[in-house]
């Protein structure tokens, strides 16, 4: 079946930090990879996606490139803000499953002024 | 405004008492899916639709059922809850992008405790 592992966390940082969350994945088709994010108290909400390889993702400062030959789609940014911290999923759905959805544990980043 | 909505939000419930959780979406979505999170698990996904009247199983779908009567809602049940099953819960709806699921519209969770 297919899986997501990302880097444990939790992740702390200084603010203006760079940032880089690991985010590998196994399918057995090709899937499309998101990045969600779920601030306290809330509910996740799509932070950028990629749908074939070699594809870029980006939103708000964050950006993450699907690629297929390390199965990987890692989240950066460059600068980190008070207001990023939160809870980051990695995930993927692919047509093989059509409906399922597989996600990564979270990461938990804290950011600290 | 395009949402999913859950209700209720915070339930307190005991062993073997029967329970719904409802689920809605107003934007047209085909897909539905029910998932729990719970610490150090992160989310894992319980039942899914397609569309009205199919379903399928996620990846821990004992002791939940689901139904899709209408394209808008897709109610969560526990038939005989049990303390394994408190945690948090999650709704989300989605297009369907070249056969797989889109992105997911989440929505504001249900805390379930079961005692």
């Amino acid at each position: 079946g297919n899986s997501v592992t990302q880097m444990e966390g939790p992740v702390t940082l200084s603010e203006e930090a760079f940032l880089t969350i690991n985010c590998t994945y196994t399918a057995t088709g090709y899937p499309s990879l998101f990045w969600y994010v779920q601030y306290p108290g809330e509910g996740l909400q799509l932070l950028l996606k990629a749908t074939k390889a070699d594809d870029k993702g980006s939103n708000k400062g964050f950006e993450a490139t699907y690629r297929k030959e390390t199965t990987s789609f890692h989240l950066e940014k460059g600068s980190v803000q008070v207001s990023d911290s939160a809870v980051y999923f990695c995930a993927l759905s692919d047509y093989t499953n059509a409906g399922k959805s597989t996600f990564g544990d979270g990461t938990t980043l804290t950011v600290k002024p | 405004e395009a949402q999913v909505t859950q209700n209720p939000r915070y339930l307190i419930t005991v062993t073997g008492k029967k329970l719904t959780v409802t689920c809605s979406q107003n934007m047209n979505h085909e897909y539905m899916s029910w998932y729990r999170q719970d610490p150090g698990l992160g989310l894992r996904q319980i039942y899914y639709s397609m569309n009205v009247e199919a379903t399928d199983k996620g990846d821990v779908p004992e002791g939940y059922k689901v139904s899709r009567k209408e394209k808008r809602n897709f109610p969560l049940i526990l038939e005989s809850p049990s303390p394994n099953q408190t945690s948090l819960y999650f709704c989300a709806s989605s297009l369907r992008q070249g056969g797989r699921a889109d992105t997911q519209y989440f929505g504001p969770g249900t805390r379930l405790t079961v005692l």
